[in-house]
């Protein structure tokens, strides 16, 4: 089991480039999330997904897309790079509501 | 809308005192909490939750909560701390979305 992986660990864009942060889960696992983490922040919900075929905002969706159409992978695109989404990224999956939810090990993107 | 706040950005506490971290909560409804840790350049960690049950809950690494209704409260505590505790601690609330609380940085003395 690989858990919850997530491509790339790092990335560097130009402000106005377009580019998906990867998350694929082999838990088998139904309930999926972006998070940003920024300093001071903590981490902010983006998007979530609660099955294939269903997302739904999170707290700061803006600038960002999702979709599901496997129960595996939720990738997340941003659609046009901005400075302020520089941050790091982290992907997690669960098993149902109020499960423990397992963690990536992040994204760490910055945007010039 | 629920939400959760951690009032300390950073707790310091010697080696092998108690340690508390605080968490209080805004949920309608009967509330999922949790608790995550965070080590350096890695991603969160499962410590303990609460969905319904006994107030005082059990986790990893011999912490635990305390789920106070009255205070909306859910305190992580250790009876006594070790340098490796130090870590960024979340405390956490949610059902089919979890929304996160700032962190607390836990900064263990030796």
């Amino acid at each position: 089991n690989a858990g919850v992986t997530q491509t790339p660990k790092f990335q560097v864009l130009k402000t106005g480039q377009s580019m998906t942060l990867q998350c694929a889960q082999d838990m088998n696992h139904e309930y999926m999330s972006w998070y940003r983490q920024d300093p001071g922040m903590g981490l902010r919900l983006i998007h979530y997904s609660v099955g294939a075929g269903i997302t739904d905002q999170g707290e700061v969706p803006n600038g960002y897309n999702v979709s599901r159409s496997t129960t595996e992978d939720f990738p997340l695109r941003l659609l046009s790079a901005a400075p302020s989404q520089t941050s790091v990224y982290f992907c997690a999956s669960s098993t149902l509501r109020g499960a423990e939810a397992f963690f990536g090990q992040g994204t760490r993107l910055t945007v010039v | 809308a629920q939400s959760v706040a951690q009032p300390e950005d950073q707790v310091n506490v010697a080696e092998g005192n108690p340690l508390t971290v605080k968490c209080t909560y805004s949920v309608s409804g009967n509330p999922y909490l949790f608790w995550y840790v965070q080590y350096p350049n890695r991603g969160l960690q499962f410590l303990l939750k609460y969905i319904t049950g006994d107030n005082l809950v059990k986790g990893s690494y011999g912490f635990e909560a305390e789920f106070n209704k009255s205070q909306t409260s859910f305190h992580l505590k250790k009876p006594s701390a070790l340098v490796s505790d130090s870590a960024l601690y979340f405390c956490a609330v949610g059902g089919d979305k979890i929304i996160f609380g700032k962190g607390t940085r836990l900064h263990i003395l030796p």
